[in-house]
């Protein structure tokens, strides 16, 4: 199986843009998808497939991809998008089906 | 609605068994994949366990195989996770997710707490 990578922390300024990343060799071939998780509570799916949105999920959240590294951006960030964010990506040829990367802390200031 | 709603944690021993129930509402529960995603307090989500939507294949990580058993009923729209020979590792919140492809989840339950300790 692979890693996926993420900065452990970000932090922004309300109003600003915060931009999450996620590096795997795999990604290239493996879509991503982006989950939020506020303290004491389940993850919520925000971004599939790269840079698809679930109905719901405000339109500043988006997601891209370039190579092995994937993207999580938070354009205009809130007060309530304070939060940990994973990146998951699947893995068809490993033991594991689902990878999680590690989690990163987004404060805003 | 979606809904899943998991039961069955609590506190328990080192060497001792739980069962978990995820119970599932507002969707063709027999049309899903179901997995087992648990986090360790202050740590980060791992995957534990998954279930076909016929229950007819399952996997487990590494880190639980020949201990946990995944099974389904969909008659009654529920995910069971019997977990046997609980270390104090595998203490975490287990939360039920319905993943729509085999390859993420598009719904969560509010989770499950174990706790494994003497």
């Amino acid at each position: 199986s692979y890693e996926l990578t993420q900065p452990p922390s970000v932090s922004v300024s309300p109003g600003q843009t915060a931009r999450i990343t996620c590096s795997a060799d795999v990604l290239p071939k493996q879509y991503a998808y982006w989950y939020q998780q506020k303290p004491g509570q389940a993850p919520i799916l925000v971004i599939f497939k790269d840079t698809e949105r679930p109905s719901g999920i405000p339109e500043r959240f988006s997601g891209s991809s370039s190579g092995t590294t994937v993207t999580l951006t938070i354009s205009g960030v809130q007060a309530e998008d304070e939060a940990d964010y994973y990146c998951q990506s699947a893995d068809s040829s490993g033991s594991y089906p689902v990878i999680f990367g590690g989690g990163t802390k987004l404060t805003v200031l | 609605e979606v809904q899943l709603v998991e039961s069955g944690g609590g506190l328990v021993q080192p060497g001792g068994f739980l069962r978990l129930t995820c119970a599932a509402s507002g969707f063709t529960f027999s049309s899903y994949w179901m997995d087992w995603v648990r986090q360790a307090p202050g740590k980060g989500l791992v995957w534990v366990s998954r279930i076909s939507s016929d229950g007819s294949s399952t996997s487990y990580a590494d880190s639980v195989k020949g201990r946990f058993t995944i099974s389904r009923d969909n008659a009654k729209n529920t995910v069971y996770l019997q977990m046997n020979s609980l270390r104090v590792e595998d203490t975490a919140v287990y939360y039920c997710a319905r993943g729509p492809g085999a390859d993420y989840f598009d719904y969560w339950g509010q989770g499950t707490l174990v706790t494994v300790s003497s």
